[in-house]
């Protein structure tokens, strides 16, 4: 059974640029959540997806977006990049949306510079 | 403001040394209780879910416990392998929604 997949798995942009990330989450898992992970903050949420809506939303600013396809898979994009959004982003699925004994991806190390 | 502590930060055991690890959490209405292992690069990998005050759960050398203030992961006669952080979160109803609060984890290390 194929785990939840990040792509990619590191990136380094230029403050001011925008990035995507993609997540695909296990086969028959419909929620897809998005986490920040740094040394100073720890774990915060991002977002919550389930069948393609937003349903929780966490305190991030609105360069922080994400959305849902149809095939459950998720994309994050961060316009505007600021050296403080360097961080490990964190993919993780469940079956249903609130239930969270997540099952999360590797990650995604983003450096800004 | 809900509140997930974990301590201690760091915690050093030569294998086959017990401890425990805790996570304290002050939220109304708690609907679950997470733990998750965390190893270097990889993404939090999940444990246990707890739902009541005394409930426990084990799963190999790991046992997690839960009080109405408190959740505590048992460590017993740990090996170099049990070596990560982990994490625990909270679910409880804040403004309608149910999104966990991670704590900031307890980064275990054992020795051989």
């Amino acid at each position: 059974k194929a785990g939840v997949t990040q792509t990619p798995r590191y990136l380094i942009k230029t403050r001011g640029q925008q990035v995507t990330l993609s997540c695909s989450p296990i086969s028959g898992h419909r929620s897809v959540s998005w986490y920040q992970q740094t040394p100073g903050q720890g774990l915060q949420f991002l977002f919550e997806y389930f069948s393609e809506t937003q349903r929780n939303k966490g305190n991030f600013p609105g360069r922080f977006s994400g959305r849902q396809f149809s095939n459950s898979r998720s994309e994050m994009n961060v316009s505007t990049l600021e050296l403080g959004d360097s961080a490990l982003y964190l993919c993780a699925s469940s079956l249903d949306i609130s239930n969270y004994g997540y099952t999360f991806g590797s990650g995604t190390r983003l450096t800004v510079v | 403001e809900d509140q997930v502590t974990q301590s201690p930060e760091a915690l050093r055991l030569q294998e086959g040394e017990s401890s425990s690890l805790n996570c304290s959490y002050t939220v109304s209405g708690l609907r679950g209780l997470f733990w998750y292992r965390q190893d270097p690069g990889k993404g939090p990998e999940f444990l246990f879910t707890l739902y009541s005050a005394g409930e426990e759960k084990e799963k190999e050398r790991l046992k997690a416990t839960l009080t109405k203030k408190e959740s505590f992961l048992h460590i017993t006669a740990p090996k170099p392998e049990d070596s990560a952080t982990y994490l625990c979160a909270v679910q409880a109803e804040s403004g309608g929604s149910y999104i966990p609060t991670f704590g900031r984890g307890t980064s275990l290390i054992v020795h051989p």
